[in-house]
């Protein structure tokens, strides 16, 4: 089935660094999502992405969708602590309606 | 609205022991998730309904485990015997829009320890 690779696993940064992660698979995606995960609760979608090359902002978050249609890429810029959490990138599965498919997720520790 | 519900947020049950997880989704969504979150295996989905019929099933890992929707607002996975390797996060997720399905609302899911 489709398989969604998400780098780095873990990050641990001082809080004002930017930060960058990214997400790939080997099948392509029509659309492209990220969601955040804080403690103890479930994800929150962030941002939603559509067409290849496109790049979206949601406040100190910025998302691309690759050109190849294969990958994504998550910015936040300017990290704070409330940052902290699991990004998770997620892509509808190979029909049209079926659930997402969710990668493994990139856990962020920032450092105050 | 209230977003989804999960009950109770946190269960610790004996091995063997039977297991009931409930959801109450977000009115007015016709599709719903079971999800299963573990450090090694990320989220799993294990069933999803869509108007109150389950479409599939695949991802439930074995008989033991069963879902059941019986009606627009309320949902419940059973697990019986509950055994120590179930022990997980299970979130329940609903969205209004089947066709896409692509804007989740997650509860804030329940906590399974089994001992």
């Amino acid at each position: 089935g489709q398989q969604l690779n998400q780098s780095p696993q873990s990050m641990f940064i001082q809080e004002g660094e930017d930060v960058s992660m990214n997400c790939t698979s080997s099948s392509i995606f029509n659309t492209w999502l990220w969601y955040k995960q804080e403690p103890g609760e479930g994800p929150v979608l962030l941002i939603a992405l559509y067409k290849a090359g496109e790049l979206t902002s949601n406040g100190r978050l910025t998302a691309q969708f690759g050109i190849t249609r294969k990958d994504s890429f998550l910015n936040i810029s300017a990290s704070i602590p409330s940052d902290v959490g699991i990004y998770f990138c997620a892509g509808p599965g190979n029909s049209g309606n079926t659930p997402l498919v969710f990668g493994k997720g990139t856990r962020l520790s920032v450092i105050a | 609205d209230a977003g989804v519900i999960q009950s109770p947020r946190h269960e610790v049950t004996e091995m063997g022991q039977e297991v009931t997880l409930r959801c109450k989704p977000i009115s007015g969504h016709n599709s719903l998730f079971w999800y299963r979150q573990t450090m090694m295996r990320g989220l799993e989905l294990l069933i999803y309904f869509n108007n109150n019929v389950p479409i599939d099933d695949s991802g439930m890992p074995e008989d033991r485990f069963s879902a059941k929707m019986p009606n627009a607002s309320f949902s419940t996975l059973k697990i019986q015997p509950s055994e120590p390797r179930d022990s997980a996060v299970y979130f329940c997720a609903t969205t209004g829009n089947s066709a896409t399905n692509e804007k989740l609302f997650f509860g804030s899911g329940t906590q399974l320890s089994v001992l």
